[in-house]
């Protein structure tokens, strides 16, 4: 079966830290994988998408960056981090037309 | 005006009520309709999948889709306190290679004892 992990599951950091959030899938291959933000109390919010190894496609500009190194494998990083990069960070992946979720990591930048 | 509308809430109900959540949306290309529930500091998990229009049931949940209205609602029958949670819709146009979807802001659910 497939499954998706992600880590860690909270964070704090202070501001002008660098961030490295990490999302694993088993059960598949060449995924379409997706990196989301969720402030409180808001929706999600889409960060990047790859379709594939060295592929990321960027839909907002901002302070975070991301990277496919392997078939299963997404990053989500940051060289100086900001507090508005505070929220819940989702990885998820794509099944047909769907996505399913991860468990998320909760960031605060403090 | 965005592309999926979704009120909110918050939408309090006492338990055993029946719960209705709705979306609407504009882009008249979308086909694929989820919803999502999202426990409290839990990642969303795909409630309900449904394929162009009609209805599609499973136990206390019912997923139905008008297209010629852009509206899409989740009925929940005998609503349980263990349904508080928020309810994400989302939707796609099958979106070939990316396999983007579009949310709703969700509405948070509370069923009271």
């Amino acid at each position: 079966s497939q499954t998706i992990h992600q880590w860690p599951a909270t964070l704090v950091q202070p501001v002008g830290s660098p961030l490295s959030l990490e999302c694993t899938v088993e059960g598949t291959s060449n995924p379409n994988l997706y990196w989301y933000r969720q402030a409180a109390g808001r929706g999600l919010q889409l960060l990047f998408y790859s379709v594939g190894i060295g592929q990321i496609s960027s839909e907002v500009p901002q302070n975070l960056s991301a990277s496919r190194p392997q078939d299963r494998q997404f990053i989500l990083s940051s060289k100086k981090l900001l507090l508005s990069d505070s929220g819940f960070y989702l990885c998820a992946w794509r099944v047909v037309e769907t996505q399913y979720f991860g468990p998320g990591t909760r960031l605060l930048v403090l | 005006q965005k592309e999926v509308e979704q009120d909110p809430g918050p939408l309090s109900v006492p338990e055993g009520a029946i719960v209705s959540l709705n979306c609407t949306y504009s882009n008249s290309a979308f086909q694929y309709f989820m919803w999502y529930r999202q426990y409290s500091r839990k990642g969303p998990e795909l409630l309900m999948y449904t394929y162009s229009s009609g209805n599609k049931e499973d136990g206390r949940f019912t997923a139905q889709v008008d297209k010629s209205s852009k509206y899409i609602s989740l009925f929940i029958r005998d609503s349980q306190p263990s349904d508080s949670a928020t309810y994400l819709c989302a939707m796609s146009a099958g979106s070939g290679n990316t396999g983007k979807l579009i949310f709703g802001q969700g509405t948070t659910l509370q069923v009271k004892p």
